[in-house]
Order: structure tokens, then sequence, then C-alpha cells
């Protein structure tokens, strides 16, 4: 299966900053998948980026609030931007792996905003 | 709307105490179920898929099945080490997108 590393792993930063997460797949995919996880929570989709077009949201996500570029077939980054407390989350980034094998997440990044 | 259900919230389990957890979907047009296992600190790893009623498939200790409404992930025997968040996801037929359950946190003690 894919290996995907995200970086940075955790992250402390204030309020009203932004923090970009990179995502590297080691193989080419079609499309990469960012979610949040809320604490305690369960994995909500925040949105869908394929190489070379826009990404597409989920209710609820905007994209001045959350920025995703998807320069080639190996690597996407969210950006979360003007973040407060509530932005405090883990985010994981995910990769469909084809019939049979699921979709393959990264370890994450513990976001916590002050 | 895509909705998934996962019970119970929290399961506390004697080492070899075997029990199964439940995941109730509703989706227009199943493309695919899917548990995922959770450690803290760490993204999701991938259990299984199965895509339609009658299915069954098993992974050491763990097996899953598949019924038109509902997935069981059934533990047997557990050990410590099947500690974990187990997290249940649906794709609906139209996209590519997971709709994920609340997972059942289960603690197994020696």
């Amino acid at each position: 299966s894919a290996v995907i590393s995200q970086k940075p792993s955790r992250d402390i930063c204030q309020r009203g900053t932004s923090l970009t997460i990179q995502c590297q797949v080691d193989s080419q995919v079609t499309m990469m998948f960012w979610y949040r996880q809320q604490p305690g929570q369960s994995l909500t989709l925040i949105a869908t980026a394929n190489q070379g077009s826009e990404a597409t949201y989920e209710s609820g996500f905007v994209i001045d609030k959350f920025p995703i570029s998807r320069p080639n077939l190996t690597f996407s980054t969210l950006t979360v931007s003007n973040m407060s407390p509530e932005d405090s989350s883990i985010y994981l980034c995910s990769v469909e792996q084809g019939p049979g094998y699921g979709y393959t997440f990264g370890s994450g990044t513990r976001l916590t905003v002050v | 709307e895509d909705q998934v259900t996962q019970s119970p919230e929290a399961l506390r389990l004697q080492e070899g105490e075997s029990s199964s957890l439940n995941c109730s979907y509703t989706v227009s047009g199943l493309r695919g179920l899917f548990w995922y296992r959770q450690d803290p600190g760490k993204g999701p790893e991938f259990l299984f898929t199965l895509y339609s009623a009658g299915e069954e498939k098993e992974k050491e200790r763990l097996k899953a099945t598949l019924t038109k409404k509902e997935s069981f992930l059934h533990i047997t025997a557990p050990k410590p080490e099947d500690s974990a968040t187990y997290l249940c996801a649906v794709r609906e037929a139209a996209g590519n997108k997971l709709t994920f359950g609340g997972g059942t946190r289960v603690l197994v003690k020696p």
C-alpha cells in the first residue's frame, strides 16, 4: 500500500496566523483527500483534491479558510488560514488504494491554536 | 445524506472475552463499507472493505460481516494489543467520499 508522509506532525500556533500542512505520497494517485478530526470526534472530510483542478469542498468548509494545492500526482498541501482555537484538531490526508484496499491515511498533523 | 452510527461508544473487555461492535448505516447505494483501527496519535489503519450483504472478511482475531443495514466487527479472544478505536465508514455509489461513524473505543484489560 502507499506510504503517506505528513508534515508537520504537530504544531502550536497563535490565533490569526496560518499553517500549511504537507502531504507526500510515495506513488502517483489521482485523488487526495483532506480530513479533520476534532478532539474526541470521528473524521470529517474537508475536501477532495485532484491534480490540475480546483479542490472540491464539503459543506461547511470553504476555500478561503482551507486553501488546497495539488501541484502533481504525489503531493498536496492544506492551509488552515486565520486560525482560531476552534481549529485545534488533527488534520489527515488520505489516498484511495483501489478495490479491496481501502483508503490509506497519513499519521496526521495535530494542531493546537492558542 | 449518508449516516453512519457506531455502538457502543466504548467497550471494556477482559483479555479473552469476545465481543462485537456494530455499525449501522444509511446510504444511497453502498460502494463499500470500511473498517479501520486507530491508535492514539496515529492515523486510521485500514482493516477491511466489504461490498455486499453476506460478505465476511477475517484478519487474525477480527472478523467483519455485512448486511443491508449494518456491519459487525467481531473480536474473538481479544488481547490487550487490540485496544484501539475502531472506525466504520461508508462510500456511496456516487462519489469517492467516505462518511465515518463516531467510532468505538475498545479497551482490553489483561
